[in-house]
């Protein structure tokens, strides 16, 4: 099986701009979990979707917002960038309920000049 | 904010030693689970323990978990220079959907 793949894997904006990451789960995985990491706040949880619907929401301004589709797929969107925004936005999934363990894609790493 | 701390920081020790990082959370737990991250890249999941589980092996690793002092402990025996990496702990609370972790481990294996 495929792994979780993110696209892009590189990015670079300016402030104030908008930027929407995608992910594609693993084949037959219905929940995807999106991350952002930094060197000072670490691993934060932005948002968890199952079929379709967000079941929970990390921490972030409403600025980060999600989406996924009927294919499991699921894309972020960030707009009106700041610095601060800079970090590496990994995607996960797992097959859904009852399960634990995630799979981690690449990551996009973003930076925000 | 983050769930937990995990101790020590950074970890540099000779091929063949074994590394022992610990973590400790604050909010009641379903599973912890240990992550391993090379070079700013995707995580890859290790082990995970149940909260009724005190202890588990996988392989090289050994996991234990103390839900009275909301603390684990990773044990990588005989390491290997592929085991440089950051290593995280990560709790699932229950029923929220999500994954908590903490700061991470740097272990540099030195040769």
């Amino acid at each position: 099986k495929a792994g979780v793949t993110q696209t892009p894997r590189y990015l670079i904006k300016t402030r104030g701009q908008q930027v929407t990451l995608s992910c594609s789960p693993i084949s037959g995985h219905r929940s995807v979990s999106w991350y952002q990491q930094t060197p000072g706040q670490g691993l934060q949880f932005l948002f968890e979707y199952f079929s379709e619907t967000q079941r929970n929401k990390g921490n972030f301004p409403g600025r980060f917002s999600g989406r996924q589709f009927s294919n499991s797929r699921s894309e972020m969107n960030v707009s009106t960038l700041e610095l601060g925004d800079s970090a590496l936005y990994l995607c996960a999934s797992k097959p859904g309920q009852g399960y634990h363990e995630q799979f981690f894609g690449p990551g996009t790493r973003l930076t925000v000049l | 904010s983050q769930q937990g701390e995990e101790d020590p920081q950074a970890l540099s020790i000779q091929e063949g030693e074994n590394a022992t990082m610990n973590c400790s959370y604050k909010t009641s737990i379903n599973n912890l689970q240990w992550y391993r991250q090379n070079s700013g890249r995707g995580l890859v999941h290790l082990i995970l323990i149940r909260s009724n589980e005190r202890e588990k092996h996988s392989g090289r690793l050994r996991v234990t978990l103390d839900t009275s002092k909301k603390s684990s402990s990773l044990l990588i025996t005989a390491s290997r220079a592929a085991d440089t990496a950051s290593y995280f702990c990560a709790t699932d609370g229950l029923g929220d959907y999500k994954l908590s972790f903490g700061a991470g481990t740097t272990v540099t294996v030195r040769a």
